[in-house]
């Protein structure tokens, strides 16, 4: 089965800076996606990497904010921009494999963001 | 908009059986998939119905009556591995790809 892995980790950043996660998928999938969870919450969906093409963002966020680069079929960069304490955050990329269904999505590890 | 109720925490012993209830408010609904979190990992997909009735996976189940707006997660023989966040989640017709997540049960599993 297809892989997912993160890069960072965990990061612990200061107000203002910018942080750029990284997702990469060990095969190829068909979509790509960014979430938001906080410690023992929900998922919140940010956008939906698209191939070559500008992100979808859904309602609250903006590509400002969360620029997301997708240059091809097995690897998404998500970027946390003029971050405060409110961005931190557990985000988490997803993937749809070839031929599966869009609600059968496999995650990666998650990386933990803490803002200061 | 959407909604999405289920439970916020559920408890059990070994060897029992646990449904886990899931009622949706949405429009455009396509189907219902649930997803099993444990403390610190990532997600992973347990199930998806998109048409009325029963699916079943091993141990796990899920059920859906979408006259009713409703679903169920089904844990059946429990372990205590099963201690984890389940998640029901939506999804909507084609053109909007795109996974509307409850806010997760938490599945306590005592021996």
């Amino acid at each position: 089965s297809a892989v997912i892995s993160q890069k960072p980790s965990r990061d612990i950043c200061q107000r203002g800076t910018s942080l750029t996660i990284q997702c990469q998928v060990d095969s190829q999938v068909t979509m790509m996606f960014w979430y938001r969870q906080q410690p023992g919450q929900s998922l919140t969906l940010i956008a939906t990497a698209n191939q070559g093409s500008e992100a979808t963002y859904e309602s609250g966020f903006v590509i400002d904010k969360f620029p997301i680069s997708r240059p091809n079929l097995t690897f998404s960069t998500l970027t946390v921009s003029n971050m405060s304490p409110e961005d931190s955050s557990i985000y988490l990329c997803s993937a749809t494999r070839q031929g599966a269904d869009y609600s059968e999505q496999f995650f990666g590890p998650g990386t933990r963001l803490t803002v200061l | 908009g959407q909604s999405l109720e289920q439970p916020s925490e559920v408890t059990a012993v070994e060897g029992a059986i646990v449904q886990i209830n899931c009622t949706y408010q949405t429009s455009g609904f396509y189907g219902l998939s649930w997803y099993q979190q444990h403390d610190g990992g990532a997600p992973t997909f347990l199930s998806y119905n998109a048409l009325d009735g029963l699916e079943e996976t091993g141990r796990f189940s899920s059920f859906l009556s979408r006259s009713d707006s409703y679903g169920y997660l089904l844990l059946q023989e429990l372990q205590m591995k099963d201690s984890a966040s389940y998640f029901c989640a939506v999804s909507f017709v084609s053109g909007y790809s795109t996974l509307t997540f409850g806010k997760g049960t938490m599945l306590l599993v005592s021996p």
